[in-house]
């Protein structure tokens, strides 16, 4: 069975910190490893697809980092807003076909 | 360039009654995913398409749930007879290559009475 955790579940934030949170997933059979970001009311939106042990991907004020040998992923968000409030989805890509979703971080942030 | 359209985007049934549910990827995408949310749980992955054929639907819950593509083009999922632990909001995904982001529609939210 296939388990792809995030932590934490939820996360509050005040307004110009910055955050990170962890996806960890199993260490064989990486293909790929998604991160999305899910507003309310609204359907997930892809931050990075990353493929590479040590891959490095930024946007704007969001990184992400990997490490596929131990399993895990990071996600920062540098001075957050309150419009990086949502849920941050990483899913697991174990053989180009089917894609895991962790259950989120849900971050607020506190104006 | 139209995204990915989810019809229809609610619908509420008795249960025992059947739901079909419709997928319109983007334009070109080859690979299409289904995926269901119950109960406010996590995105849980139901099946994948290329083209037409299924790659992978080791996650269909059970016989009741039937998806098809044909022509490769929209796909439909339907759920027959429904029952009330069917009700949630199911996804669908598309995208071009692997791996690739997906692009996800609205969703279609089903209720089961």
């Amino acid at each position: 069975i296939l388990n792809v955790e995030q932590s934490p579940q939820s996360l509050h934030v005040q307004e110009g910190d910055s955050t990170n949170f962890t996806c960890s997933f199993p260490s064989s059979n990486f293909y790929a490893l998604h991160w999305y970001r899910w507003e309310t009311a609204k359907s997930p939106e892809a931050l990075f697809v990353m493929t590479l042990n040590g891959d490095e991907k930024k946007k704007g004020r969001i990184s992400a980092t990997l490490n596929t040998k131990e399993g895990y992923s990071y996600l920062y968000i540098k001075g957050s807003q309150p419009e990086d409030s949502a849920t941050y989805l990483c899913a697991f890509d174990s053989s180009a076909s089917k894609i895991i979703f962790g259950s989120g971080t849900r971050l607020s942030i506190r104006p | 360039e139209a995204g990915v359209t989810q019809f229809p985007s609610h619908s509420v049934i008795e249960k025992g009654q059947t739901v079909t549910l419709r997928c319109d990827p983007i334009s070109g995408h080859d690979n299409l995913y289904w995926y269901r949310r119950v109960m406010g749980k996590e995105i849980k992955f139901l099946l994948h398409f290329v083209k037409e054929s299924k790659q992978d639907e080791s996650g269909m819950p059970n016989n009741r749930f039937l998806a098809e593509r044909t022509g490769g083009t929209y796909s439909t999922l339907k759920v027959q007879p429904a029952e009330l632990e069917d009700s949630g909001v199911y996804f669908c995904a598309s995208t071009t290559g692997i791996p690739g982001e997906l692009f996800f529609g609205e969703g279609s939210r089903l209720t089961v009475l």
